[in-house]
């Protein structure tokens, strides 16, 4: 299985300010044959599933705002919330759909400083 | 707009098998381009895909579970259902149903990871 791991556990960021989450992965999930990373980024709010933010690696789902960003390559990737909101308080997760089974980072809990 | 709800008894006792039916509406559970998915979040922690399908009835699963899970399809209904055997404990957890865009099984797919959602039901392995 690829594991995935996520850094820091927990981050507190100042409203207006920038938040960058962490995400490592135990074998390279870039796809040489099309140069995609197959690494997609959740948000989930409590009692709310997960809401997909950003697929291969750096893609923006429709609808997510442009303050969200996603980069990285092979092993090591970033989530980047360039001006955090309230709205943004919430738990980050990566997962991998390289291999199966399809494997999710631990979370990365964001609050408000 | 697709929605995906799931159903089925939050309580299960010991042993037995949890089935739960994922229903799809305002979109097509046979289009080409998706596979169906199931994970699940034990209380207070992270996600655990359990398995896909495609409408053919392809399945892939988590070997972890492999030996108990059971995952299909019914085109008919715009259904699909999770049954998980021989339960403990350790498989109460919030199980969602989810689009899988299909990323993963076709070099060619536009787009990866899971995007629709259901609300997810809590099931309780107790007695």
């Amino acid at each position: 299985d690829i594991v995935m791991t996520q850094s820091p556990d927990s981050l507190a960021v100042s409203l207006g300010e920038r938040a960058t989450i962490n995400c490592k992965s135990s074998q390279s999930v870039l796809y040489s044959s099309n140069n995609k990373n197959y690494l997609a980024w959740y948000q989930q709010k409590p009692g709310q599933p997960p809401k997909l933010l950003i697929y291969w690696a750096s893609t923006r789902e429709s609808g997510v705002p442009d303050r969200f960003s996603g980069s990285g390559s092979g092993t090591d990737f970033t989530l980047t919330i360039s001006s955090l909101q309230a709205e943004d308080v919430a738990v980050y997760y990566c997962q991998q759909y390289y291999n199966t089974p399809f494997t999710f980072g631990p979370g990365t809990k964001v609050d408000i400083k | 707009q697709l929605q995906l709800q799931e159903s089925g008894p939050g309580l299960v006792k010991p042993s037995e098998t949890l089935s739960l039916t994922c229903t799809v509406s305002g979109g097509s559970i046979s289009s080409s381009s998706y596979y169906w998915g199931w994970i699940r979040q034990p209380p207070g922690k992270g996600l655990e895909w359990i398995g896909s399908i495609y409408y053919s009835g392809s399945t892939y699963y988590n070997p972890s579970l492999k030996s108990r899970v059971t995952i299909s399809v019914d085109t008919s209904k715009n259904q699909f259902s999770l049954k998980l055997s021989s339960v403990t404990a350790a498989d109460t957890a919030v199980y969602y149903c989810a689009r899988d865009l299909g990323g993963y099984y076709n070099s060619h797919s536009i787009a990866g990871g899971f995007d629709y959602w259901g609300q997810g039901t809590l099931v309780t392995v107790s007695s």
